[in-house]
Parts: structure tokens; sequence; C-alpha cells
């Protein structure tokens, strides 16, 4: 079946400080690659995705790349900011496993001024 | 275009009764998908509804279920609710049908069962 494995936070960076959150994946057939963000009180927001191998999604400053042969799908950003602070989820989609979302466990980001 | 919409945002119910919660699609979307969201299980999917049918099951019992009408519309039931429902419940709505197709979330309905 599939899975999704992310890194745990929290991560704790200072504003204009480099962001990385990894990403690995196990999926039956060839999955769609997906980031949400979840700020408090709030529900899931698309923040990029990405649908074959070597893709590249990006928005508001967020990079990740669909590594086919590494099954990683890393998340960056080069400068964060204090509205970063949020919880970051790496998702996949596979039509062999029903188009249904399968997510990662989440990773806390805490950006201080 | 306005966005997901749930209904209500919050809810307390005791142990055994039964709830319903509502969830208004991006005009237009056709399939709706309900996840539940919990502390110490994650994000975790529970259904998905394309018009009007039950396109897809996770590994719920049969306590949670769910409807769509054909405005797109969805509601989901829980019955005998227990203490570990209480949770975040999340419905998506996507436009198409690939897996190319990103999902759109609601903000959500709180549950908390005592």
């Amino acid at each position: 079946g599939n899975s999704v494995t992310q890194m745990e936070g929290p991560v704790t960076l200072s504003e204009e400080a480099f962001l990385t959150i990894n990403c690995t994946y196990t999926a039956t057939g060839y999955p769609s690659l997906f980031w949400y963000v979840q700020y408090p009180g709030e529900g899931l927001q698309l923040l990029l995705k990405a649908t074959k191998a070597d893709d590249k999604g990006s928005n508001k400053g967020f990079e990740a790349t669909y590594r086919k042969e590494t099954t990683s799908f890393h998340l960056e950003k080069g400068s964060v900011q204090v509205s970063d602070s949020a919880v970051y989820f790496c998702a996949l989609r596979s039509q062999a496993a029903g188009n249904k979302l399968t997510f990662g466990g989440g990773t806390r980001v805490l950006v201080k001024p | 275009k306005a966005g997901v919409t749930q209904t209500p945002r919050y809810l307390i119910k005791t142990r055994g009764q039964q709830v319903t919660l509502s969830c208004s699609p991006i005009s237009g979307h056709r399939s709706v998908s309900w996840y539940q969201q919990t502390p110490g299980q994650g994000l975790q999917f529970l259904f998905e509804y394309f018009s009007e049918t039950q396109r897809n099951k996770g590994n719920f019992p049969g306590r949670f279920s769910g409807r769509q009408f054909s405005n797109s519309r969805s509601e989901m039931n829980v019955s005998t609710l227990e203490l570990g429902d209480s949770a975040l419940y999340l419905c998506a709505s996507m436009d198409g049908q690939g897996t190319n197709s990103p999902l759109h979330f609601g903000n959500g309905t709180r549950l908390t069962v005592t």
C-alpha cells in the first residue's frame, strides 16, 4: 500500500533561515505528490504539487522536486518568514490505490523573529 | 469562487449520541472526500463520493457513513459516538477525477465527544 514518511518536528528556525522538510514515499503505481500546509484553526491548503518524475512544484517561495529514483519529495524554502509558521503535510495519491490522499504525519515549523 | 464550506465549525456531543456534519464543495466540483484528523492517528481517509455514489471507502467502522446529494453537497454521519471519535473532520472537493487534480479542503468541523 501507499505510505508517506516525513521528518518529525517541531522545526524551529530564525527568520530568513533556510528550511528543508524531508519526505519519502512508498507507492503503488505512479503517484502524484503534494505538499499541504495547515495554519492554526484552519483546514489544509494546497501549497504545491508535482505529477510526474523530475517535475518541480513551486509556490510562495517553496519548492519541491519529484525524485522517483530516491522516492522523495523534499520541501525547501530559501528564506522563511514568521508567517510560514504552520504544520506541513506531504501527501500522495495514486490511481492504483483508489485516488485517496495518503498523508505523512506532518511537520510543525516555528519561525522566530 | 467560494471555497469548501463545512458546518458547524464546532460540536460537542455525548457518548452514544449521533452527529451529522455538512459540507458544501466548491461550485462545479463533483467529488467530495472526508478525512479524520487526530493527534494520534494523523489524517485518515474516511470516504469519497462522486455524483452521489460512494467511490472509495477507508478503514472505519460502519458507524461512519456518508452521502452526497444531487447538488454535490455531502453529509457525514457518525452514530453511537465514542470518546475516540473526537477529532477534526475535514471535507475536501475536487473538480477532476484523475490523480493530478488537487483536493481543496474546508476548515473542518471540530467534534468533541464527552
